[in-house]
C-alpha cells in the first residue's frame, strides 16, 4: 500500500495524559499536513512541513501540541496533558508541490479523552 | 478572512435523481479549489481539483465546475454508493503557504 498511514488508528486516553501519534506520508512527498476533524465538521488545519522544516503552525495549535518531522520522512504529533475538548480526528496529508498541490490523506485516528 | 460555506448541510436523494452541491468561497487570491469524498470513519478521498473560473472536470457520475465565487458538484443518477460526506476546500496564493480551508461539508444519502 504506498498510500498516507497514521498509527494508532484509535486511541482511548484519561485526561491530563500526553498521546502521541504518527503519520508516515507517501514516499516521494516533501510536504506534510495535519488537519483536526470534529464531528460535523470539515477538517482544521494544524500546522504543516516542507521537508523537516516546520513552515506554518494555526493558532489553533497550543502550547500542549508538538509536531515533529525529523529526516523529512515520518511526522509525530504529540499532545500533552490532553484535555476532554481534544477528542477528535486527526488527519494527516501530504503532496508534492511546487504548484498548487492536491493533499492525500490517511484514514486519521481518532481520539477519545474521558 | 477565508471562508468556504457548503450548502445544503444534508441532502437526501432517490437513486437516480440528479442534484447539485454548492460551495461559496470567499479566498485572498485563490490558488486552487478542491473537492473531496468522505465515508464515515475514513479520511477525505480526493475526487478533483479546480484551479479557475469556468473550468469543468467529471468523474464518472459526477461533474464539478467553478466561478469566481463558488463552485459546484453535480451528480448524475446517483446511486446509493455515492453516499457520503463531500467536501470543499480551497488553497490561497501569497504567502498562505498549502493549507487548505474546509467547509462544513454536505452529508448525501442515496436511497434506493
Amino acid at each position: 500500500d504506498t498510500g498516507v498511514s497514521q498509527n494508532p488508528r484509535h486511541k482511548i486516553t484519561k485526561r491530563g495524559q500526553n498521546v502521541t501519534f504518527r503519520c508516515d506520508p507517501i514516499s516521494e512527498h516533501n510536504r506534510l499536513y495535519w488537519y483536526r476533524q470534529t464531528l460535523g465538521q470539515g477538517p482544521e488545519f494544524l500546522t504543516y512541513f516542507q521537508n523537516e522544516a516546520q513552515l506554518e503552525k494555526s493558532r489553533l495549535l497550543s502550547d500542549r501540541f508538538s509536531a515533529e518531522r525529523p529526516k523529512g520522512s515520518f511526522s509525530t504529533l504529540e499532545i500533552q496533558r490532553t484535555e476532554q475538548g481534544d477528542s477528535a480526528m486527526y488527519l494527516c496529508a501530504s503532496s508534492f508541490p511546487p504548484g498548487v498541490d492536491e493533499q492525500f490523506f490517511g484514514p486519521g485516528t481518532r481520539l477519545t479523552v474521558l | 478572512e477565508d471562508q468556504v460555506t457548503q450548502s445544503p448541510e444534508a441532502l437526501r436523494l432517490q437513486e437516480g435523481e440528479s442534484s447539485s452541491l454548492n460551495c461559496s468561497y470567499t479566498v485572498s487570491g485563490l490558488r486552487g479549489l478542491f473537492w473531496y469524498r468522505q465515508d464515515p470513519g475514513k479520511g477525505p478521498e480526493f475526487l478533483f481539483t479546480l484551479y479557475s473560473a469556468g473550468e469543468e472536470k467529471e468523474k464518472e457520475r459526477l461533474k464539478a465546475t467553478l466561478t469566481k465565487k463558488e463552485s459546484f458538484l453535480h451528480i448524475t443518477a446517483p446511486k446509493p454508493e455515492d453516499s457520503a460526506t463531500y467536501l470543499c476546500a480551497v488553497q490561497a496564493g501569497g504567502n498562505q503557504g498549502g493549507k487548505l480551508i474546509f467547509g462544513q461539508g454536505t452529508e448525501l444519502s442515496v436511497k434506493p
